[in-house]
């Protein structure tokens, strides 16, 4: 079956402590990409990925890094946490066609609260 | 960057009623999507639609791209239709950015 992994799909934890948010795609698709989801805020873009070893910043990108060294793997690093970046995040996967990016999967939200 | 704007931002319906949601956008899109939101907080993927008409069952997307704006209709409304829509947009310049308007909350009264 065709999806987007996340995990954990909880978290709880206190402020400075690094986490890391995996997210794993089967669909071999080039573009990948990290969201936070802030109420009244819609989904605001974090940081993507066009292939293997190459990302670049979102709307959002403060206090979080991502790596991609393998295709299928896109994980969100929040190296010293704090309570501004308590949030719903999404992970999501699409093709890079001649035309531009294709339709989007997403996996199914981290819930993270850093207290 | 491209601005997206939704509309109406709330809208509560009777069940079976017929509605229009508007997404307005700045600039020319290479690509835009409408999403559902459902009260689980999973983002279900409805039209991938640049331009012109699909139609998915009581659902339907019409995009006009020269006129920066894109329309989801969803007819005889049901309860489980009820959360949030968005679309999203993928901008011709080079930042490869997806940007995500506010979304509009459906709220369907059975």
């Amino acid at each position: 079956e065709a999806q987007v992994t996340q995990n954990p799909r909880y978290l709880i934890t206190v402020t400075g402590k690094k986490l890391t948010v995996t997210c794993s795609q089967n669909m071999n698709h080039e573009y990948m990409s990290w969201y936070r989801q802030d109420p009244g805020l819609g989904l605001r873009q974090i940081y993507y990925s066009m292939n293997v070893e190459v990302t670049d910043k979102g709307d959002v990108p403060e206090g979080y890094k991502v790596s991609r060294k393998e295709k299928r793997n896109f994980p969100l690093i929040l190296e010293s946490p704090s309570p501004n970046q308590t949030s719903l995040y999404f992970c999501a996967s699409s093709l890079r066609g001649g035309t531009g990016i294709q339709p989007q999967h997403f996996g199914d939200g981290t819930r993270l609260s850093i207290l | 960057g491209i601005q997206v704007e939704q509309s109406p931002p709330d809208l509560i319906l009777q069940e079976g009623a017929n509605s229009t949601l508007r997404c307005n956008f700045s600039d020319s899109v290479n690509n835009l999507q409408w999403f559902h939101q459902n009260p689980w907080g999973q983002l279900i993927n409805l039209f991938y639609i640049p331009s012109g008409t699909k139609q998915n069952g009581r659902l339907s997307a019409t995009t006009v791209a020269t006129e920066r704006y894109s329309l989801l209709y969803i007819s005889s409304s049901q309860t489980t239709d009820s959360g949030v829509y968005f679309c999203a947009v993928f901008g011709w310049n080079r930042d490869d950015k997806i940007i995500f308007g506010k979304g509009t909350r459906l709220h369907i009264l059975p």
